[in-house]
């Protein structure tokens, strides 16, 4: 069974560029978060995505979007990018079951925006 | 609105102390709790969750549904166990909300 993968490890950007980040799904999970993790904050939710279709959002503008695929792996999306937008982004997959579930945390990707 | 609160940023403790680490909630409905835990250059990783009972590590976590707490204790503290520990939520919605973290260092 494979971990929770993310790429690439380090990215730097300018302000107003365009990013994207990737992840891949533990094997045979279905659904995947997003989390924004600020120097010395904890992880704020992005969104999650079902079966390919976002599930719950956090508070973050709409230039934050996201893709699934059929085989689960995921991409972020961010427009337009700011300086406060530098952050850790981490993504966590997970299967649902009846008792509920627990998400599992790739490596994350390390943004900075100049 | 959910909310995770760790009041103490920073944490230092003898090994062989007792650990406490805390955490305050707030959530209209039935939460689900979880301590993660970030060993350095690690990925987050899952401590324990409330609704399994788990005991990892020797770390144990209580809910106080009246105290809205979900304190997380450890009998002996271990070097190894310098890490940053976060304190999370789930609700009906599944997504988590996580308090700011602690800290923790064990000195020898």
């Amino acid at each position: 069974e494979t971990g929770v993968t993310q790429s690439p490890t380090h990215l730097i950007k300018t302000r107003g560029q365009q990013v994207t980040l990737r992840c891949s799904s533990q094997s045979g999970h279905n659904t995947v978060s997003w989390y924004q993790q600020a120097l010395g904050q904890g992880p704020q939710f992005i969104f999650q995505y079902y079966r390919e279709e976002e599930n719950g959002r956090g508070n973050f503008p709409p230039r934050f979007s996201g893709l699934q695929f059929p085989n689960y792996s995921s991409e972020l999306n961010v427009n337009a990018l700011e300086l406060d937008d530098s952050a850790l982004y981490l993504c966590a997959s997970s299967l649902p079951t009846s008792g509920g579930y627990t998400q599992y945390f790739g490596p994350g990707t390390r943004l900075t925006v100049l | 609105a959910q909310r995770v609160t760790q009041p103490e940023k920073l944490l230092s403790v003898f090994k062989g102390a007792p650990v406490e680490l805390k955490c305050n909630y707030s959530y209209s409905g039935s939460p689900e709790l979880f301590w993660y835990v970030q060993y350095s250059r690690q990925r987050l990783q899952l401590l324990l969750r409330h609704i399994s009972r788990e005991s990892i590590k020797g770390f144990t976590a209580d809910l106080n549904k009246g105290e809205t707490s979900f304190h997380l204790k450890k009998p002996f503290a271990q070097e190894e166990g310098s890490a940053m520990y976060y304190c999370a939520l789930s609700g009906n919605d599944y997504k988590l909300s996580f308090g700011a973290g602690t800290t923790v260092t064990v000195r020898a």
